[in-house]
């Protein structure tokens, strides 16, 4: 099965409005990253994480190993955070990122 | 910003035809990885390396080789293609000691006819 588990598959948004993605994990996950795939399809790093929290401006991630899922908030969703979010997995020491399948993100005016 | 640099960045090619996807990291990153992307699956892992000489199988390496020449480069191969290839194939690399971020090329998008 699914090792990452990514929820919503899709998601339309109004400007200015907020949102929750979240992945669940059937492994052993140490580490979670975040990536934007903007619609070129180039692959940008939006949050690396060990157990815990981080914010980055309008966006903020947190990362509960003990209940194996992590969260990506967007606030005040703007034009330009329209992309596909993907979410990956490390299970500890092993150096391979499991990837979800991702959520396609459409903020509209 | 680590540098990751595939080519060609868009390719055709007939079934059973012979198709190199390159790869090269400036960075001296330890890991590299060949992924592919196809709708409803996110990234499936095709193969890794944590070296020059190295190759580790990742979860979709049927029908896939791969060479790590150099620190540096990193290969992916298709000997016969097949239509089932046909997708867009990331290479990535991170620095080792596992929880060091992902860095990702730009992708190189395959059709196989």
């Amino acid at each position: 099965g699914d090792k990452v588990k990514q929820s919503p598959s899709a998601l339309s948004l109004q400007e200015g409005t907020n949102s929750a993605l979240r992945c669940n994990f059937s492994i052993a996950a140490t580490t979670v990253q975040w990536f934007l795939q903007n619609p070129r399809g180039s692959l940008m790093n939006l949050f690396y994480l060990v157990p815990g929290t981080k914010e980055n401006g309008r966006l903020k991630s947190a990362f509960d190993s003990k209940e194996s899922y992590s969260t990506l908030h967007i606030r005040d969703a703007q034009l330009e955070d329209s992309g596909t979010y993907f979410c990956a997995a490390e299970a500890g020491g092993y150096n391979v990122l499991y990837f979800g399948s991702g959520t396609k993100l459409t903020v509209e005016p | 910003e680590a540098a990751v640099t595939q080519s060609p960045r868009n390719k055709v090619t007939v079934t059973g035809g012979n198709v190199t996807l390159s790869c090269r990291q400036t960075n001296s990153h330890n890991y590299m990885y060949w992924y592919r992307q196809d709708t409803g699956h996110g990234l499936r892992l095709i193969h890794y390396s944590y070296g020059a000489g190295n190759l580790q199988i990742g979860d979709v390496p049927d029908g896939y080789k791969a060479t790590r020449t150099t620190q540096e480069d990193f290969f992916l191969l298709l000997e016969l293609a097949s239509p089932s290839q046909t997708s867009l194939y990331f290479c990535a690399s991170k620095q080792g000691n596992s929880g060091n971020t992902l860095y990702f090329g730009e992708g190189s998008r395959l059709i196989v006819v």
